[in-house]
């Protein structure tokens, strides 16, 4: 299986600031995604991190609001902008085949 | 997104009993699935998945997988104190999206 590393593991931030979160994995990854997943809640998909081109964003996500780079098989990068208390939330990113899915062991954010 | 549904529970069951956890689905295309564990704080755990009809047996957990239904059940034997956790199915594939997972507590 993949070592998935996220950084930073948690963060408190001020409401109108932004967070980058980012996601490393130990070996090259054809999928790799992100999650979202607000207390008590199950995981909600942001967006598929497409290698080389935009992310594909799910409905009710906006690329301004989570703007996310990939600019290799390795690595990924999802930014929280404009925070708001309603993004306090786990963060995660899942990589993997289609036999095989791993996540990574989350951003705790907290917005003040 | 594409609709699985699990029972949210909370489930309890006593220890050594056989815990039964659910989940259906709408899309007639998922043909496999993933079943997930999450501890509370933790992310999600692979733990299982099943590809074809029947069962699929890897110690004590049984998936069953019933394509003509809609229907993917996880089957915990000898349920132990450590099992309590979170469990989220999900179809496989490039992009899939999880039931609202079953709150399951093992009571010693």
């Amino acid at each position: 299986s993949a070592v998935i590393s996220q950084k930073p593991s948690r963060d408190i931030c001020q409401r109108g600031t932004s967070l980058t979160i980012q996601c490393q994995v130990d070996s090259q990854v054809t999928m790799m995604f992100w999650y979202r997943q607000q207390p008590g809640q199950s995981l909600t998909l942001i967006a598929t991190a497409n290698q080389g081109s935009e992310a594909t964003y799910e409905s009710g996500f906006v690329i301004d609001k989570f703007p996310i780079s990939r600019p290799n098989l390795t690595f990924s990068t999802l930014t929280v902008s404009n925070l708001s208390p309603e993004d306090s939330s786990i963060y995660l990113c899942r990589v993997g085949t289609y036999n095989e899915q791993f996540f990574g062991p989350g951003t705790r954010l907290t917005v003040l | 997104q594409k609709e699985v549904e699990q029972n949210s529970g909370p489930l309890s069951v006593p220890e050594g009993a056989i815990a039964s956890l659910n989940c259906t689905y709408s899309d007639r295309v998922s043909q496999s699935f993933f079943w997930y564990r999450q501890y509370s704080g933790k992310s999600p755990e692979l733990i299982m998945s099943i590809y074809s009809n029947g069962d699929k047996e890897d110690g004590r957990f049984t998936a069953q997988l019933n394509k003509a239904s809609q229907y993917v059940s996880l089957l915990i034997r000898d349920s132990q104190p450590s099992d309590s956790a979170t469990y989220l199915c999900a179809p496989t594939g490039n992009q899939f999206y999880f039931g609202t997972g079953t709150s399951l507590t093992v009571i010693p």
